[in-house]
């Protein structure tokens, strides 16, 4: 089955403690993205990748990394999280941009 | 990026037809427009994409006018399981998307 998995789905951090989300698809797609989606401001542009070893910045990139060592998978980083990071995140990826992209079931960070 | 501009919400019954316009004044030549259609607490699912004039799928149909400022996605017969957001994207393949607020489509019995 064609599927984006992320993990984990829901999670509560502190302040200051790094973390990473992991996004893994399994139909080798070339372009990969993440979203955050926060309650009146739909869906944000993180970072995306065209292809392995090819990222750049969203919309919202500040306080986020990601790497695309392997096509398959686009970890997000959150080296120091903080409480405005609270969010639900979305991973997708696809053969042609946002153009027809498959997303992930979303990530409920909550940084306390 | 062009900017979209859509309704925020809509009613409708079951079985009526229902059409969501998004305005996007600025689009680009390369540009393409993508709909996407969200429910609570799951990731976007793609639902129909075109350049210009009209496309239809099995879900849906997307007109489009000769200048490509706005856009109509036509839902057939909606069900209560239509009930979800609904966004609309202007843009290139190249990687970098805007999802506007979208519009939060509500069917009735």
């Amino acid at each position: 089955e064609a599927q984006v998995t992320q993990n984990p789905r829901y999670l509560i951090t502190v302040t200051g403690k790094k973390l990473t989300v992991t996004c893994s698809q399994n139909m080798n797609h070339e372009y990969m993205s993440w979203y955050r989606q926060d309650p009146g401001l739909g869906l944000r542009q993180i970072y995306y990748s065209m292809n392995v070893e090819v990222t750049d910045k969203g919309d919202v990139p500040e306080g986020y990394k990601v790497s695309r060592k392997e096509k398959r998978n686009f970890p997000l980083i959150l080296e120091s999280p903080s409480p405005n990071q609270t969010s639900l995140y979305f991973c997708a990826s696809s053969n042609k941009g946002i153009t027809e992209a498959f997303f992930g079931q979303g990530t409920r960070l909550t940084v306390v | 990026l062009a900017k979209t501009t859509q309704p925020i919400s809509m009613d409708s019954y079951e079985g009526q037809e229902v059409n969501i316009t998004c305005s996007h004044n600025n689009i680009a030549t390369n540009d393409y427009i993508t709909w996407y259609q969200q429910f609570p607490s799951q990731g976007p699912r793609f639902i129909i994409q075109g350049y210009k004039t009209k496309v239809t799928n099995e879900v849906a149909s997307l007109f489009i006018p000769a200048d490509r400022k706005s856009s109509t996605l036509s839902l057939p017969r909606v069900s209560l399981s239509d009930t979800a957001v609904y966004y609309c994207l202007v843009g290139t393949n190249a990687g970098k998307s805007t999802f506007g607020d979208g519009t939060t489509l509500t069917v009735k019995p």
